[in-house]
This record gives C-alpha cells, structure tokens and sequence, in this order.
C-alpha cells in the first residue's frame, strides 16, 4: 500500500517567515494530495490541495508543490502569522472503486509561529 | 458547523462495556469513513462505506463493529475494547462522484478506555 512520510515533525518559525514542510509517497497510482490543518482540539480541516497534474497551486499565503517523479510535495506558509500554529496532515490519495478517496496520511507536523 | 456531527464527543468506557459511536452528515455525500487518531501516529484508515456498502476494512480488529444504515449515518460499535484503543476516532465524509475533492471531518470522539 501507500507510505507518506512527512517532515519536520516540529517546526518553530518566528512571525513573518516562512515555514516548509515536506511529505513523500510511494505508489505512484496516487493522483490526489490534500493538506489538513488541525487545531488544538479541533478536526482537520482542508486547507489546500492539488492533483496530478497540476505542478504547483497557491492560495493567499499558502502554496503547495508536487513532484511526480521524485514523488515528493510540499507546503509553503508565507508570512506565518501565531494563528497558522497548528498541526499539518499531508495526505496522498488513491481513488478505489465506487470512486470513494482512500487517504494516506503523514504523522504530521506541529508547527509553532512565535510572535 | 461543517455539516458532519459526531456523538458524543467525549467517551469513556470500561474494557467490558458496549458503546456505539455515532456520525451523522447532511452534506448529500456518499462515502463515509472512520480514522483514528492516536498520539504521534498517523491518521489511520479503519473503514470505509461508499454507496452504504463496505468497501475497505483495514484489517481493524473485531472489537470495531461498522454499521451504515443509510448514506447519512455511520456506526462505530464497541464491545470488549483495550486500552490501547483509546483515541480521537474521527468520521469523514465525500462524494463519489467529485473523487479528488477532500473529506470533511467531524469533530471526533474522544475515547477512553479504562
């Protein structure tokens, strides 16, 4: 099956920069990749994605890069604001019959933005 | 509100006890799944209901009882758990017909098992 290993594990930026986290994966059948942010106590919730075919996406301050080949993406936070601190989920996704999503996700990244 | 309820949100249960889990969506979505979320663990894939018919059981243990009446409601049954299954079990839900669209979670339930 799918293994997506994500990293850091803990990032700690200062407000205004940046932050990156990576993730890769192994089975190249996966042609879906969201990201999750989930607060303290709270459910993941989809902060961006993007498919196969598609290179790079951005959202705001967000954006997300794949690498089909090296099969690797990423997630870039520009400009980290203390709210952005949160725990990250990549996720890679095979499409199983009946067409539900069958996600693979990384162990996450705790990402604090001191202020 | 996003649309997918988990009941109750809290749970704590002793190892001899029955319990049952509760998500409910009203989203029109048509797959239902349930992870569990452990500490420092990836989210792990348990079940999954698409079109209310079992598609994926990943090898959970038999302690873990499914139930999809309808494409709106998904069971998680509990009988004669371990401690170490204590957790954030969260539902998930999506539409078969937009397969490359993310899941919208519930809030979970917090299970502990003493």
């Amino acid at each position: 099956g799918e293994n997506v290993e994500q990293h850091p594990s803990t990032l700690s930026v200062q407000e205004g920069d940046s932050a990156v986290i990576k993730c890769t994966y192994s089975d190249s059948a996966s042609n879906y990749f969201p990201w999750y942010k989930q607060e303290l106590g709270k459910r993941p919730q989809l902060i961006i994605d993007i498919r196969s075919n598609v290179g790079e996406k951005k959202d705001q301050r967000i954006a997300v890069t794949l690498n089909k080949t090296a099969k690797h993406f990423s997630l870039h936070i520009t400009e980290t604001q203390p709210e952005d601190s949160a725990v990250y989920f990549c996720a890679a996704s095979i499409t199983g019959r009946n067409n539900f999503n069958k996600f693979y996700f990384g162990s996450g990244t705790k990402l604090n933005v001191k202020p | 509100e996003t649309g997918v309820t988990q009941t109750p949100r809290h749970l704590v249960m002793g190892m001899t006890n029955k319990k049952s889990l509760k998500c409910e969506q009203h989203l029109g979505h048509n797959a239902m799944y349930w992870y569990k979320q452990s500490a420092k663990k990836p989210l792990e894939l348990m079940f999954v209901y698409s079109l209310e018919e079992r598609v994926e059981n990943n090898s959970v243990p038999s302690r873990f009882s499914p139930e999809c009446p309808n494409s709106s409601h998904l069971f998680l049954h509990l009988h004669t758990l371990q401690p170490e299954d204590s957790a954030l079990y969260l539902c998930a839900s999506s539409r078969t017909d937009r397969p490359n669209y993310g899941y919208t979670f519930g809030s979970g339930t917090r299970l502990t098992v003493v």
